[in-house]
């Protein structure tokens, strides 16, 4: 069991390039996410799906797309990268939707990425 | 606006003591509540959680308190182990509203041996 793994660990972008970030879980999780961390503040939540083929905003999601054509993997791209999204980005996954009990995300380890 | 904070950058303790994690929160709407653990270059992993029909929640040598009066919890670590020294991160959701986990900005626990 790999649980979330991300792809790629570190990246460096220029200003304007564009691309995506993988996320995969092997758990059969519906739920999945994109979070940033930004020193100095918690995660945030970026967008979610609620299950292949959805696709939804949360707190931060201007400036990134999203897909989920496989129940097993969460896309994020960057269409047209900015300073203001260098971060680090993780994936998470849940087996129940936040907002009710036990819903404890299980996280991938990370993509490192800086836009210059 | 923060809605989950931790005032407490960093916290170090000795070993076998007890660590005391604390963290606020704004929103009375939460009623789920969770602490996730960080080493360096890893994803979060998930420690303990806290119904809001609950007070406390113990879990070997974790346990979460719940003050709801005070928008409070806090994490207890008993004995404290040079193992346990990582980044903790305080979580909270709501049964209604947008599907977000909220997090506050981490407590960075040094367990010194």
């Amino acid at each position: 069991n790999a649980g979330v793994t991300q792809t790629p660990k570190f990246r460096v972008l220029k200003t304007g390039q564009s691309m995506t970030l993988l996320c995969a879980q092997d758990m059969n999780h519906e739920y999945m996410y994109w979070y940033r961390q930004d020193p100095g503040m918690g995660l945030r939540l970026i967008h979610y799906s609620v299950g292949e083929g959805t696709t939804a905003k949360g707190e931060v999601p201007d400036g990134y797309n999203v897909s989920r054509l496989k129940k097993q993997n969460f896309l994020l791209g960057l269409e047209s990268a900015a300073p203001s999204q260098t971060s680090v980005y993780f994936c998470a996954s849940s087996f129940r939707p936040t907002g009710t009990t036990y819903n404890e995300q299980f996280f991938g380890p990370g993509t490192r990425l800086t836009v210059l | 606006d923060q809605q989950v904070k931790q005032n407490s950058p960093s916290l170090s303790v000795q070993e076998g003591r007890i660590s005391i994690l604390n963290c606020d929160y704004t929103n009375s709407m939460f009623d789920y509540f969770l602490w996730y653990k960080k080493y360096p270059a890893e994803g979060p992993t998930f420690l303990i959680s806290i119904s809001s029909i609950k007070d406390k929640n113990e879990d070997g040598r974790f346990t979460v308190f719940l003050n709801k009066s005070a928008k409070h919890l806090s994490l207890h670590i008993v004995p404290s182990q040079p193992g346990d020294s990582a980044v903790y991160f305080c979580a909270a959701s709501a049964k209604t509203g947008a599907n977000n986990l909220f997090f506050g900005t981490g407590t960075r626990l040094t367990v010194i041996p």
